[in-house]
């Protein structure tokens, strides 16, 4: 079945970086787009971006430009979400997710099970 | 970025009523909507991709409908396991954007 497994909590300081992973498993890594959205406490949810895991190419949302890196490794099959320049903003949950759509985007139908990032100094 | 509204914000019903969420676009969307239900702590699960499609798994009573800029998602047949949040989403065009989320509680 497929699984998409998150790292860990992470606790940041305003400034600093966080790098999320997300392993997939029980399907082609390279068949599916991996989405990242997230979602600040009681907030509505947040896209984020997307990375084609097949050539690696990425769309982020300009909001997050300049900040946020997607990148992923299809030998291990795991994505990566690197966010930049954190804020108090950013305190959010994470989630990768996979589409439904092969090769073509389409709706998110498989989401990881949330990364907790929280911002305090 | 294309603005998605919900309404109503939140509702109250009883098991077994017919319930109806409403989702406007701030532009034509063509029929790239898709709905989601999440429950607290819970990631979030697709039900509906592109206005009426019905994920795998997803029960019958669950269904959607529209086109252009408004779209509705309908429960036929409100169940207990289906007081939740939900929210629609548009994926015409990157940035995809949510709505806000109507939650659904019990009466």
């Amino acid at each position: 079945q497929v699984q998409l497994v998150q790292s860990g909590a992470e606790v940041k300081k305003p400034g600093a970086s966080v790098k999320v992973s997300c392993k997939a498993s029980g399907y082609t890594f390279t068949g599916n787009y991996i989405h990242w959205v997230r979602q600040a406490p009681g907030q509505r949810l947040e896209w984020m971006g997307w990375i084609d895991p097949n050539g690696g190419g990425t769309n982020s949302a300009q909001k997050f430009q300049g900040r946020v890196t997607m990148t992923r490794d299809t030998s291990i099959s795991t994505a990566y979400m690197e966010l930049t320049g954190l804020t108090s903003d950013d305190t959010a949950v994470y989630y990768c997710a996979r589409d439904l759509g092969v090769v073509v985007v389409t709706a998110i139908s498989y989401w990881g099970q949330g990364t907790l990032v929280t911002v305090s100094s | 970025d294309i603005q998605m509204t919900q309404s109503p914000s939140s509702l109250s019903a009883s098991v077994g009523d017919r319930v109806t969420i409403t989702c406007r676009a701030g532009q034509s969307i063509n029929n790239f909507l898709n709905w989601y239900q999440q429950k607290p702590g819970r990631a979030p699960k697709l039900l509906v991709y592109e206005t009426s499609n019905l994920q795998s798994g997803v029960p019958s009573r669950f269904s959607g409908s529209g086109s252009g800029t408004d779209f509705t998602l309908t429960i036929s047949s409100l169940q207990p396991e289906d007081f939740a949040i939900y929210y629609c989403q548009q994926s015409y065009g990157p940035p995809w954007t949510f709505g806000q989320g109507t939650k659904v509680e019990i009466k």
